[in-house]
């Protein structure tokens, strides 16, 4: 089967940084996507890793390790709008995402 | 630039009844994916539709059907519904001719089974 781990709940302060972790063990490895979901609203884009290292996308960077079975996303800057879900899903050999149960980022001021 | 949209937004059924959610997928994009989110948990893969026809399921009963029509957009009908079908209905939408498939949601379908 597949597993994908994440915290399930995060707190931070507005202005701080924040890495979210992720670690999988699956059946085949495409690549892992981040997506950021509000409460109520349609998961929205963040990253896609392919190869290890990291990637840096203005205040969000995402981090990979394929022999690991590791990605983080880290967040800078923290905004209160950047309380939401986020969610790590492995893009399979299918091409088909499995998601993570997401990880609840709570900023407070 | 129209995203993708689905329809209704949300919907109230009783146990045992059916239920047909729609979708419309981004402009410019062939295939579309149905994921299941209950409360608290990440989407769960239903099934996936390319050229109007079914290419990958996942772990669902049969009460779970689709389908696509030839303007790509598609269909999630759910048979004898269940209280556990209660959920958020995501579509997502994405084009084969990219080079990795990056999944673009619609807003989703808030189904409650009572």
């Amino acid at each position: 089967g597949q597993n994908i781990d994440q915290p399930t709940e995060m707190t931070a302060t507005e202005g701080a940084i924040v890495q979210i972790n992720c670690t999988y063990q699956t059946s085949g490895f495409n690549g892992l996507f981040w997506y950021q979901q509000h409460a109520g609203e349609a998961p929205t884009f963040l990253s896609y890793n392919v190869l290890d290292g990291l990637e840096e996308k203005g205040r969000f960077s995402s981090f990979l390790s394929r022999s690991k079975g590791y990605s983080y996303l880290l967040l800078k800057e923290l905004q209160m709008k950047d309380s939401a879900s986020y969610l790590c899903a492995v893009n399979l050999k299918s091409y088909i995402p499995t998601f993570g149960r997401g990880t609840s980022l709570i900023v407070h001021p | 630039d129209a995203g993708v949209t689905q329809s209704p937004t949300h919907l109230i059924k009783t146990r045992g009844q059916q239920v047909t959610l729609r979708c419309s997928p981004k402009s410019g994009h062939d295939t579309v994916s149905w994921y299941q989110q209950a409360l608290g948990q990440g989407p769960q893969f239903i099934f996936q539709y390319y050229e109007e026809e079914e290419r990958q399921r996942g772990n669902f009963p049969d009460r779970f059907s689709g389908h696509q029509f030839p303007n790509y957009s598609s269909e999630l009908n759910v048979n004898a519904l269940l209280l556990g079908d209660s959920a958020l209905y995501l579509c997502a939408s994405s084009s084969t001719t990219k080079t990795y498939n990056e999944q673009f949601f619609g807003p989703g379908t808030r189904l409650t089974v009572l």
